[in-house]
């Protein structure tokens, strides 16, 4: 019984590709996010979807973009991929938007674009 | 300016010994929420230990504890008794209020802490 899960664990793609990660959650929690971790394993927050809404955009290409269809569940697509794209992508999910809720995360999706 | 330092990319520590990963963090917001995570070398990130802003007294769990000093914007981890699954990388956290950061997290660079037997 996984609590934040990410589909698929790995995906290897080439430039110019359209492709989408799944992440759902069964924590009941309302916010859900996404980030990305960088080779240097720095984590930056991309999105934030609180009970279906956006609630945090942050400076990502336009070529992202997140779908909630329903609050357990936030997928990432991304269309025209570059080499940059490669890294870690990590779904989350908390509880509510606050100070001191603790975000649990998804196993994180290995992208790797040739 | 970032909003969260760690200044030690490295630390070396022998099994059974107490260490301390820095972070500092920067925000005028009064209410914040200071949070450690732990990513293994297989990838996931386990959250460790969370201090609010209001908590007068230091966060524990477990051989975690947190060295919360308000005044000096710090918030340290230690471990105690350090054992050979600790060895990993450790993140340093921050939520903010609506007037510091509208709760968007920010996470430090990391420190990746090794355990000697």
């Amino acid at each position: 019984d996984t609590a934040v899960s990410q589909t698929p664990k790995y995906l290897v793609t080439q430039m110019g590709n359209d492709k989408s990660i799944k992440c759902e959650q069964n924590l009941g929690h309302d916010t859900m996010y996404w980030y990305k971790q960088d080779s240097k394993k720095f984590l930056k927050i991309m999105f934030s979807y609180n009970n279906k809404e956006l609630i945090i955009n942050e400076t990502v290409p336009n070529r992202f973009s997140p779908k909630s269809p329903d609050k357990a569940h936030l997928n990432l697509h991304i269309n025209s991929l570059e080499l940059g794209d490669s890294a870690v992508y990590f779904c989350a999910s908390s509880q509510r938007t606050s100070v001191q809720e603790t975000q649990y995360f998804g196993p994180g999706t290995r992208l790797l674009v040739l | 300016a970032q909003k969260i330092t760690q200044t030690q990319p490295g630390m070396f520590v022998q099994e059974k010994e107490a260490v301390t990963l820095d972070c500092t963090y920067d925000t005028s917001d009064p209410s914040y929420g200071l949070f450690w995570y732990k990513q293994p070398s297989s990838g996931e990130m386990i959250f460790l230990i969370y201090q609010g802003s209001y908590d007068q007294q230091n966060a524990t769990e477990g051989r975690y504890s947190l060295n919360f000093q308000k005044a000096r914007k710090s918030a340290n981890l230690v471990i105690s008794a350090s054992q050979l699954g600790d060895s990993a990388m450790y993140f340093c956290a921050m939520r903010e209020g609506p007037s510091g950061g509208s709760y968007i997290p920010t996470f430090g660079r990391g420190t990746s802490l090794i355990v000697h037997p």
